[in-house]
């Protein structure tokens, strides 16, 4: 069946610009993710949905970073005004409950210049 | 506070010689343990999870993990690598902490298979 999918797969920005990554989580899915991943690290978790809730925001680095699910499905993570710290691959996940099995997609690579 | 540590940035094995991946935790709840490996360009893919019971899991691609609660570890094995097996692999903790459920992961541990 299918997968989590993003897009874009890879993003060039320049500073100050805003973008806009997507999450088509796995259908039925009740909890999807968001995550951050630095070059040579592990994901670091940005935020947390349960349906359109958004449960937990506490890894967004800063003002900059906002996320929605407004229907409970696709999800956007949005990074306004962006910095060059802010290049990374960003990483969605979805599952089917809370705790549960995360399924990740292949990430969108954002790149500031 | 919560970490995962996984001290080896490399290793290199070669090829049809046994694995050991490392992985310490420091978790202030019941541990939900997870390993996910990810290829050049691919998303993670879990290999294997260990939620209660059993304290040896088994996963895919022959790999296997073991539980044990006094060391705070849960290392990744496998007899016999194949080349195929060359990635980066993360061990990652998770649990309900404060009603909310999120994810902490090592740094990875890159994995090189020599012919």
């Amino acid at each position: 069946g299918a997968g989590v999918s993003q897009s874009p797969r890879y993003k060039v920005a320049k500073r100050g610009q805003d973008v806009a990554l997507r999450c088509d989580p796995i259908s039925g899915h009740v909890s999807l993710f968001w995550y951050q991943q630095a070059l040579g690290q592990g994901p670091e978790f940005l935020t947390y949905f349960q349906n359109e809730a958004q449960l937990d925001k506490s890894g967004l680095p800063s003002d900059r970073f906002f996320a929605e699910r407004p229907e409970g499905s696709v999800s956007t993570l949005k990074i306004q005004r962006t910095q060059q710290e802010d290049s990374a691959v960003y990483l969605c996940a979805s599952s089917p409950g809370l705790v549960d099995t995360q399924y990740f997609g292949p990430g969108t690579r954002l790149t500031v210049l | 506070a919560q970490s995962v540590t996984q001290p080896d940035i490399h290793i290199t094995v070669s090829e049809g010689a046994s694995l050991e991946l490392r992985c310490n935790y420091s978790y202030g709840a019941t541990p939900y343990l997870f390993w996910y490996v990810q290829s050049p360009g691919q998303g993670l893919q879990l290999l294997l999870k260990y939620f209660s019971g059993d304290t040896l899991v088994q996963g895919i691609k022959g790999f296997e993990a073991e539980f044990k609660r006094s060391q705070s570890s849960f290392n990744l094995r496998k007899p016999s690598v194949h080349w195929s097996d060359a990635a980066e692999y993360f061990c990652a903790v998770g649990g309900r902490m404060d009603s909310n459920y999120q994810l902490i992961w090592g740094a990875g541990t890159k994995l090189i298979i020599k012919p």
